[in-house]
């Protein structure tokens, strides 16, 4: 059983560039968080997803920043015109229902702007 | 979610038992004890949870105080992989959202 998957691992962006980041859940897991972490800190939340849902963004930047949980595929972390300031680890985690007490995170996808 | 404070730092030997703790005084009656660790360059990963009975599972155990202000997460025995970062976190039995909320965490080094 597959856990969480993100990609790519590693992501290289100039200032002003588009970055892209993917998560698959596990198999059977409908809801999925989004967390940064910003080097010798610890995770912040950005945001939860369920299929075609946006359910809390509370955390997540007002502009440039969107989140997305098709009914098909992975779920998508879109950065437009990125900033040195959003050279982070991005995390998301899967879980199989609110209710259900653990979140299982993907490896991460290391994102450097240039 | 009500806040959590622990040492930023510890080191014990290995094979040895190590007590972590972790200071939650504002936690109210529905907040859920959950403990996460993330070893390095990796994601974070559920260690284990409670909410007033201490808890062992196969990783660890929770010992958590008659009051709820403090908890402890023990590891009995430990070995070079347990060096991670180890995270309390308070959550709130939201069946809306389940959203963790991190604070930075105790660094624990294991000396061979």
């Amino acid at each position: 059983n597959a856990g969480v998957m993100q990609n790519p691992r590693h992501l290289v962006r100039r200032r002003g560039q588009e970055a892209r980041l993917r998560c698959s859940p596990m198999k059977g897991h409908s809801h999925v968080y989004w967390y940064r972490q910003l080097p010798e800190e610890g995770l912040k939340f950005m945001v939860y997803l369920q299929k075609e849902n946006i359910i809390d963004e509370s955390g997540m930047p007002k502009e440039r920043f969107s989140a997305e949980f098709p009914k098909e595929g992975p779920s998508i972390l879109r950065i437009q015109q990125v900033v040195r300031g959003d050279s982070a680890a991005y995390f998301c985690a899967s879980s199989r229902s609110p209710t259900y007490n653990e979140q299982f995170f993907g490896p991460g996808t290391r994102l450097t702007v240039l | 979610d009500a806040k959590t404070t622990q040492p930023n730092s510890m080191e014990s030997n290995e094979e040895e038992p190590v007590h972590l703790p972790c200071n939650h005084s504002t936690i109210s009656g529905t907040d859920y004890i959950h403990w996460y660790r993330q070893l390095p360059s990796q994601g974070p990963e559920y260690v284990i949870h409670g909410l007033t009975s201490n808890v062992n599972n196969r990783m660890a155990s929770l010992a958590i105080a008659e009051d709820r202000k403090s908890s402890t997460l023990i590891l009995h025995r430990a070995t070079l992989r347990d060096a991670a970062v180890y995270y309390c976190i308070l959550r709130i039995s939201n069946f809306g959202n389940e959203k963790l909320t991190f604070g930075t965490g105790t660094r624990l080094t294991i000396i061979p």
